[in-house]
């Protein structure tokens, strides 16, 4: 099993500028999520998903948007790049809709907005 | 919602002592408390979990506390190595909405001093 893969590893956009960050996961989890890590504030959650057609927002969603249509992946759109989401982006899944599970992450992307 | 505070944000100990570090949740109605160990440049790893049934729980040199009442846990580290030098997470899950939501504290970033 390769776990939990995401795309790309580096990415440095303009302000303004749109992207995917794609997130895929061969363990036939059904709850995924998006996490950025800024230095200082921890793991904050953007979206999760707990089974395909099936997506919520979670702490800091503005500026991001998600969708499900496999349980395979889940990727994350920026719509319009801005500054302050330059960060490290994490993907991660759990069995079991997230109950009492641990978080597999994926190796991250870290995005650069200029 | 949860809100889960960490300390301290950095800890320096020399190989061989014993490391702690202690987090407070808010929400009573958490009920899983995962630690992460995330290495630079790496992806977080789960080390130690434990549930709202447990007192106490033990993995050779990790073991992790949890006191319901307090609202609080802690991870203990014994015969500190250089290679547990990291970054570590601890979170609170909890059920929001009938599914499960992860709070990630902060950080502890621990130095092991050869």
């Amino acid at each position: 099993n390769a776990g939990v893969t995401q795309t790309p590893k580096f990415q440095v956009l303009k302000t303004g500028q749109s992207m995917t960050l794609q997130c895929a996961q061969d363990m036939n989890h059904e709850y995924m999520s998006w996490y950025r890590q800024d230095p200082g504030m921890g793991l904050r959650l953007i979206h999760y998903s707990v089974g395909a057609g099936i997506t919520d927002q979670g702490e800091v969603p503005n500026g991001y948007n998600v969708s499900r249509s496999t349980t395979e992946d889940f990727p994350l759109r920026l719509l319009s790049a801005a500054p302050s989401q330059t960060s490290v982006y994490f993907c991660a899944s759990s069995g079991g809709q997230g109950f009492n599970s641990p978080l597999h992450f994926g190796n991250g992307t870290r995005l650069t907005v200029t | 919602g949860e809100n889960v505070e960490q300390h301290p944000s950095t800890l320096s100990v020399q190989e061989g002592d014993s490391a702690v570090i202690k987090c407070t949740y808010s929400d009573s109605a958490s009920n899983y408390f995962p630690w992460y160990k995330q290495e630079l440049g790496k992806r977080p790893q789960l080390i130690i979990d434990i549930r709202s049934n447990v007192g106490e729980k033990k993995d050779q040199r990790i073991a992790v506390t949890l006191n319901k009442t307090a609202k609080h846990f802690s991870l203990h580290i014994t015969e500190t190595q250089p290679e547990d030098s990291a970054v570590y997470f601890c979170a609170a899950s909890a059920t929001s909405g009938g599914y499960q939501k992860v709070t990630f504290g902060t950080g502890t970033k621990l130095q092991v001093i050869p």
